[in-house]
């Protein structure tokens, strides 16, 4: 079974500062994507950014970033120029594939990260 | 393009009753997920629909079921509820296709006393 490790539960970053959100993840699957969710107060939860397994390219979406090592099945999303607005929980997830007219495939979840963002 | 919709928002019940709780995927997505948010569990998968079938099924009791219409729009319900089943209850849509991202709703707060 596949499994997503956050080993940090909670990260503070000053504004306007750089922060580095560590993951990491357990399977035996070659092919699989990977995202990070943001759950602020509101308990909405936001996509933030996906990883394709199969490209090595590491994904970027504006101040978000990734380093997806998949040998060393490794996710961290890097924050660049940290916003008040960015402080939330940060979820980390797996999903597999999926078949074709069966189950698109779940997401595993890891524990999050509480990020506080200090001005 | 509206988002995922959840009703109710909240909702207090005591132990031993039934509850519904109802989700509207974005339009145009036909694929449905359920997920359970509790501060001890975390997020846990309880179950996929696809064109009103279920596809997958997480490792939850059988008081937990589900269904989806044939608009794609989703149930799940919860019998005879225990105090532990208080969580709050995320649905999620995507297209159908393989590889295409889970979009939440605002969830479902359920209190059980």
């Amino acid at each position: 079974a596949q499994t997503v490790t956050q080993s940090q539960p909670e990260m503070s970053v000053q504004e306007a500062e750089t922060v580095t959100l560590s993951c990491t993840y357990d399977t035996s699957e070659s092919d699989y994507y990977l995202f990070w969710y943001k759950q602020p107060p509101s308990r909405q939860m936001i996509l933030v950014i996906r990883q394709e397994a199969y490209k090595q390219q590491n994904a970027t979406e504006n101040r978000f970033s990734v380093n997806f090592q998949k040998a060393a099945k490794s996710f961290s999303l890097k924050i660049s120029d940290s916003q008040l607005g960015d402080a939330a929980m940060y979820f980390c997830a797996y999903r597999s594939v999926g078949n074709y007219g069966g189950s698109q495939g779940n997401l595993i979840f890891g524990k999050g990260t509480k990020l506080s963002v200090k001005p | 393009k509206a988002g995922v919709t959840q009703t109710p928002r909240y909702l207090i019940k005591t132990r031993g009753q039934q509850v519904t709780l109802s989700c509207s995927p974005i339009s145009g997505h036909r694929s449905v997920s359920w997920y359970q948010q509790t501060p001890g569990q975390g997020l846990q998968f309880l179950f996929e629909y696809f064109s009103e079938t279920q596809r997958n099924k997480g490792n939850f009791p059988g008081r937990f079921s589900g269904r989806q219409f044939s608009n794609s729009r989703s149930e799940m319900n919860v019998s005879t509820l225990e105090l532990g089943d208080s969580a709050l209850y995320l649905c999620a849509s995507s297209f159908r296709a393989r590889g295409e991202t889970q979009y939440f709703g605002p969830g479902t707060r359920l209190l059980v006393l």
